[in-house]
């Protein structure tokens, strides 16, 4: 597609649920990065992909937190057994490897809410 | 590690010149972004400095000391449509990205 592409926009979960979320970066694209904003706060790094290299998941907040990229393409944040802390929204971005001047485009994002 | 500080909020009256800092200390560096984030919505790139100086574009333009750990983003003839968060964001090596807290601007009339 043009953009990045985030799906779903919205989620309401229930605490103690998993959620998936998912991420279709721009074709081409091969690094990819998740990041978690909650309210009137600046963007938190989770997890980088960088190609085929092993993804840096330095920024996940916990065990509970995973992803995965398959195929270098689309990627699934998954959050298991869910906490209400975890509502945030959910933003991904790719960019290119080539060139100095590598540029973030980001998705959307996921809105997430646990009740 | 890395460690970004900017100010939370600055107000600034429409038609003047605003600076809005930022300070980092950092183990790797490539350059040093800056994105505009309007509430609600994702950020969008502005601004990607690799060399000390000042680099300018329209209304925008961004400054970089890498001996003092310094950049500024200075916003010229001000719009309300101007008002909103300014990330300040590291390119730390392997092409991996990272944000401070963001300057929220509020541009008065």
């Amino acid at each position: 597609g043009a953009g990045v592409s985030q799906s779903p926009s919205n989620k309401v979960t229930e605490k103690g649920k998993d959620v998936e979320l998912r991420c279709d970066p721009i074709s081409g694209h091969t690094a990819l990065y998740w990041y978690r904003q909650s309210l009137g706060q600046g963007l938190e790094f989770l997890i980088y992909f960088q190609g085929n290299s092993a993804p840096d998941k330095s920024g996940l907040p916990s065990d509970r937190f995973s992803a995965e990229r398959t195929g270098g393409s689309v990627s699934t944040l998954t959050i298991q057994r869910t906490q209400q802390e975890d509502s945030a929204v959910y933003l991904c971005a790719s960019s290119t490897s080539r060139g100095m001047n590598t540029e973030a485009f980001f998705g959307q994002g996921t809105r997430l809410t646990v009740v | 590690g890395q460690n970004i500080d900017q100010p939370t909020e600055m107000t600034a009256t429409e038609g003047a010149i605003v600076q809005i800092n930022c300070t980092y200390q950092t183990s790797g560096f490539n350059g040093l972004f800056w994105y505009q984030q309007h509430a609600g919505e994702a950020p969008t790139f502005l601004s990607y400095n690799v060399l000390d100086g000042l680099e300018e574009k329209g209304r925008f333009s961004s400054f970089l000391s890498r001996s003092k750990g310094y950049s500024y983003l200075l916003l010229k003839e001000l719009q309300m449509k101007d008002s909103a968060s300014y990330l300040c964001a590291l390119n730390t090596g392997g092409f991996k990205t990272i944000f401070g807290a963001g300057t929220r601007l509020f541009v008065k009339a």
